[in-house]
């Protein structure tokens, strides 16, 4: 495939459980960033990565979030103890250059939809 | 810090008549803009970006926008709507350091036959 891929697609997971969600880059793509969008907003950005290097976790919202790229592709977001304020829209984007100033068009994902319950 | 704002949160047009979408922008640098769309269910996709070369940006499907620094404006444009054009269309800016994407809260547009 030539796009960035995100799986699962759908995630319903019960309050207090830990959840993975993963992000397929496109291949040979240094950067690599997450975005949460809430229902009915844009997307807000969580962290970012050059290849393995996390060097923006700025909008990660707490401690429960955690996020790697260990071989500088894939790349998982964790989310434990997870709460109903965690439901939303995760997406992925992934671009070439590992350059600032926007150069670098950004590829979004389809995104993982996680519902709380 | 940079942000953008979309001044309406609905716009409503008949196929076949224009379409404007309205963004406002504040950055400290000469900003990097872009425009994305969003249509249920589908990924977020790239419909132009400004990056400091010609203030008119054409973009795909027949859009563009037009930076303009005395008004801090980035407003989007079609000559005319098509049917398919109904999605979600968001505004954004990109942090100067790190490429991070700053979002709009989003325009919802309804096209009707």
């Amino acid at each position: 495939g030539a796009g960035v891929s995100q799986s699962p697609r759908y995630k319903v997971a019960k309050r207090g459980q830990d959840v993975a969600l993963r992000c397929d880059p496109i291949s040979g793509h240094v950067s690599l960033f997450w975005y949460q969008q809430a229902l009915g907003q844009g997307p807000e950005f969580l962290t970012y990565f050059q290849n393995e290097a996390q060097l923006d976790k700025s909008g990660l919202p707490s401690d429960r979030f955690f996020a790697e790229r260990p071989e500088g592709s894939v790349s998982t977001l964790k989310i434990q103890r997870t709460q109903q304020e965690d439901s939303a829209v995760y997406l992925c984007a992934s671009s070439l250059l590992g350059l600032a100033g926007g150069w670098g068009e950004q590829f979004f994902g389809p995104g993982t939809r996680l519902t709380v319950l | 810090a940079q942000s953008v704002t979309q001044l309406d949160s609905h716009v409503s047009v008949s196929e076949g008549t224009p379409v404007l979408l309205r963004c406002n922008y504040s950055s400290s640098y000469s900003p990097s803009l872009f425009w994305y769309v969003q249509h249920p269910n589908k990924g977020l996709q790239l419909l132009l970006k400004y990056t400091s070369a010609a203030t008119l940006v054409k973009g795909i499907n027949g859009f563009e926008a037009e930076f303009k620094k005395s008004e801090t404006s980035f407003h989007l444009t079609k000559p005319s709507a098509h049917m398919s054009d109904a999605a979600e269309y968001f505004c954004v800016v990109s942090d100067y350091n790190t490429d991070k994407l700053i979002f709009g809260t989003g325009t919802r547009l309804q096209v009707f036959p």
